[in-house]
């Protein structure tokens, strides 16, 4: 069936180094994705979002980039901080939205000093 | 402040005891939504509501209920709980009326142990 799903369930990098997390879907009518941020003990923030429009979008310090022609999507964060330490999801809608996001299963970035 | 509340954060109970998970938004969202998140699972979709009076199963609704009779307050019932309702459930609304992004805001969460 269709699903959403990142490549990697945990991610060590090195504070103040790039990050980069990954994601791969396989509806081809997903027209909209979104970044969550999950600190422990609390719900999923909105970090960054793109529609299929769109090849890239930047924020503060994050970026996520939409390969359509593979169904993938990254979010990159720039010089990671104790901070970014969190499971980020990435979720995927298509047609109006209505009835709600598709999740992945998560990756846990752990920024190491 | 904007925010989604839901109570209790932590509730352990014994199987088939009744129980409701509250969850209210003050933004005035038209859909709210019911998530568990278990470990290699991720998040999935039990219910949500499009609106006042308008509830939808999502992808695992078995052994759940809800209601909306109010905007802001969206319940999750669980008539007669069992075991393997033990989870990590959080609560979201968003406004997709609104157009530009369907932004979905997620409360704390409920952490629930069924003995």
């Amino acid at each position: 069936g269709e699903s959403v799903g990142l490549h990697l369930p945990t991610l060590s990098v090195q504070e103040g180094d790039n990050s980069i997390i990954n994601c791969a879907y396989s509806n081809s009518a997903s027209d909209y994705f979104i970044w969550y941020k999950q600190e422990s003990g609390k719900g999923p923030q909105f970090i960054i979002d793109i529609r299929s429009n769109m090849d890239k979008r930047q924020g503060q310090r994050v970026t996520v980039l939409l390969n359509k022609t593979v169904k993938h999507l990254s979010l990159q964060i720039a010089a990671t901080q104790p901070g970014d330490s969190a499971v980020y999801f990435c979720a995927e809608m298509s047609g109006g939205g209505a009835d709600g996001l598709t999740f992945g299963k998560g990756t846990h970035l752990i920024i190491q000093p | 402040e904007a925010q989604v509340t839901q109570n209790p954060r932590y509730l352990i109970t014994v199987t088939g005891k009744k129980l409701t998970v509250t969850c209210s938004q003050n933004m005035n969202h038209e859909y709210m939504s019911w998530y568990r998140q278990d470990p290699g699972l991720g998040l999935r979709q039990i219910y949500y509501s499009m609106n006042v009076e308008v509830t939808d199963k999502g992808d695992v609704p078995e052994g759940y209920k809800v209601s909306r009779k109010e905007k802001r307050n969206f319940p999750l019932i669980l008539e007669s709980p069992s075991p393997n309702q033990t989870s990590l459930y959080f609560c979201a609304s968003s406004s997709p009326s609104r157009g530009a992004k369907n932004i979905q805001y997620f409360g704390a969460g409920t952490r629930l142990s069924v003995l």
